[in-house]
C-alpha cells in the first residue's frame, strides 16, 4: 500500500457544480489513469496521461477533464455536462513502459445531492 | 478490437473445493494478461500476470492462445479469497489496460 493517493474519501456534488478529486504518487511513475468503477461495469477508462503536460482521452471521457502540470499529480474535475456523476473513481499509475503493472489508489467515491 | 470478458459475475464455491474463474480475451497481437483482485476495504491490486509464470496465493492462470483464454485457478477454496477478480489485458505497444466487467468469487462456509 501506499505510493498513491486520492481525497477526498467522499465527495458530494451539487446540480450544475464542478467538482475536483485529487490524485497524487511517489513512485516516479511517469504514466497516470483515472477509471470509473460501476457495479457491473467493471473499470472504464475516463483519461490518462503518459508524461507530464500531455494526456489522452480514454472510453468515456466526455463531461471530465484532468490536467498533469506535475509528474506527480493528475487531478479530474467532474464537470456539470457529466450527467450521471455517481460512481467510484479509481486513479492508478504505472512506470509507462508497455504492458507493465498498474498500481491503483484508494478511490474516491462520488455521489450527487 | 481489444476485448476481455468474463462470463460469470458471481462464482460461488465451497471452502475447500476448486475455483475456476474464465476470463476469454480478443486482440489480433501478444497481449500480456493480468488478473487483479479487489478484496473488501482494500484497494485493488495485482494478483498475478502471465508473464511472471507465478503462483501467488495458489492461484495459477495459463495462457491459452489457442483459445484466447486466460482463466485463474485455485485447487483448494479458501473463506480469505472471496473478493472481486477483474481479468485485464494490455496489448504489445500499450501501456493501457482494458478491464473486464469483474467476477465477485463467494467462498461458502
Amino acid at each position: 500500500d501506499g505510493g498513491i493517493t486520492q481525497s477526498p474519501k467522499y465527495l458530494f456534488r451539487k446540480e450544475g457544480q464542478n467538482v475536483t478529486l485529487s490524485c497524487e504518487q511517489n513512485l516516479n511513475h511517469d504514466a497516470m489513469y483515472w477509471y470509473r468503477q460501476d457495479p457491473g461495469q467493471g473499470l472504464r477508462l475516463i483519461y490518462y496521461s503518459q508524461i507530464v503536460n500531455d494526456f489522452q482521452k480514454g472510453d468515456i471521457a466526455e463531461g471530465y477533464s484532468v490536467s498533469r502540470e506535475k509528474k506527480e499529480s493528475f487531478p479530474l474535475t467532474v464537470t456539470s455536462a457529466q450527467k450521471n456523476p455517481t460512481a467510484f473513481y479509481l486513479c492508478a499509475s504505472s512506470s509507462g513502459l508497455a504492458q507493465e503493472t498498474q498500481y491503483f489508489g484508494p478511490g474516491t467515491r462520488l455521489l450527487v445531492l | 478490437a481489444q476485448r476481455v470478458t468474463q462470463p460469470e459475475k458471481l462464482l460461488s464455491v465451497f471452502k475447500g473445493a476448486p475455483v475456476e474463474l474464465k476470463c476469454n480475451y480478443s486482440y489480433s497481437g501478444s497481449p500480456e494478461l493480468f488478473w487483479y483482485v479487489q478484496y473488501s476495504r482494500q484497494r485493488l491490486q495485482l494478483l498475478l500476470r502471465h508473464i511472471s509464470r507465478e503462483s501467488i496465493k495458489g492461484f495459477t492462470a495459463d495462457l491459452n492462445k489457442g483459445e484466447t483464454s486466460f482463466h485463474l485457478k485455485k485447487p483448494f477454496a479458501q473463506e480469505e479469497d472471496s473478493a472481486m477478480y477483474y481479468c485485464a489485458l494490455s496489448g504489445s505497444r500499450d501501456d493501457k489496460i482494458i478491464f473486464g466487467k469483474g467476477t465477485r468469487l463467494h467462498i461458502l462456509p
